[in-house]
């Protein structure tokens, strides 16, 4: 059984960085995507961005370019995900989700299978 | 990046209801939407993948269609379980998109 299993709960000062993690267990990291899907209070999903394990490429959602890093540790199958100048707006669940596909075929838009638990981050002074 | 709207916002139903929820995108996706069921404080979880594939897993009274613009996600029978929150998601084209999500309370 697949599990994607998210770092704790976060509080941090607005203009600094938050680094979010997700282990997986039970299937094949490296092939599958590793998605960020962010959820403000009380709002909708807001899909952040990816990456492929096995390359190590990531693709990022335009309005976080800049400001978002997601890499992928192989060894320990896990995925990190980081947000730097954090602002108010920030404040919000952040999911890891696999995405519904294999090597190469990851490059290509896909839906999510197995979701993390969700980390809450919440940027206050 | 594609838009994609849900109605209603919100529905109250009944339990044994028939209840449908719309899913219309701002341009064609062929078949490539999924929907998730969201329940408070919890990850979304997959129902629905190439418009009208159950997920594993997913009890049949779930049901989606359409292609296109258009979709529909349908409980044919709603249990007490399902009430949530429902978003559908597009992967036809970078970025992934949302729509906003239906919240399906009981009346």
């Amino acid at each position: 059984q697949v599990q994607l299993v998210q770092s704790g709960a976060e509080v941090k000062k607005p203009g600094s960085s938050v680094k979010v993690s997700c282990k997986a267990s039970g299937g094949t990291f490296s092939s599958h995507a590793i998605n960020w899907v962010r959820q403000a209070p009380g709002q909708g999903l807001e899909w952040m961005g990816g990456i492929i394990p096995i390359f190590g490429t990531a693709n990022y959602a335009q309005k976080f370019q800049g400001r978002v890093t997601i890499i992928a540790d192989e060894s320990t199958s896990t995925a990190y995900m980081e947000l730097s100048s954090l602002r108010s707006e920030d404040t919000a669940v952040y999911f890891c989700a696999r995405g519904y596909c294999s090597s190469t075929s990851c490059y290509f838009p896909h839906f999510f299978d197995y979701w993390g638990q969700g980390t809450l981050v919440t940027v206050s002074s | 990046a594609i838009q994609l709207t849900q109605s209603p916002s919100s529905l109250s139903a009944s339990v044994g209801d028939r209840v449908t929820i719309t899913c219309r995108a701002s341009q064609g996706l062929s078949s490539a939407l999924a929907w998730y069921q969201q329940k408070p404080g919890k990850a979304p979880e997959l129902l629905i993948y190439d418009a009208s594939s159950l997920e594993s897993g997913v009890p049949s009274r779930f049901s989606g269609s359409g292609s296109g613009t258009d979709f529909t996600l349908t409980i044919s029978s709603l249990q007490p379980e399902d009430f949530a929150t429902y978003y559908c998601q597009q992967f036809n084209s970078y970025p992934h998109t949302f729509g906003q999500g239906t919240k399906l309370e009981i009346k």
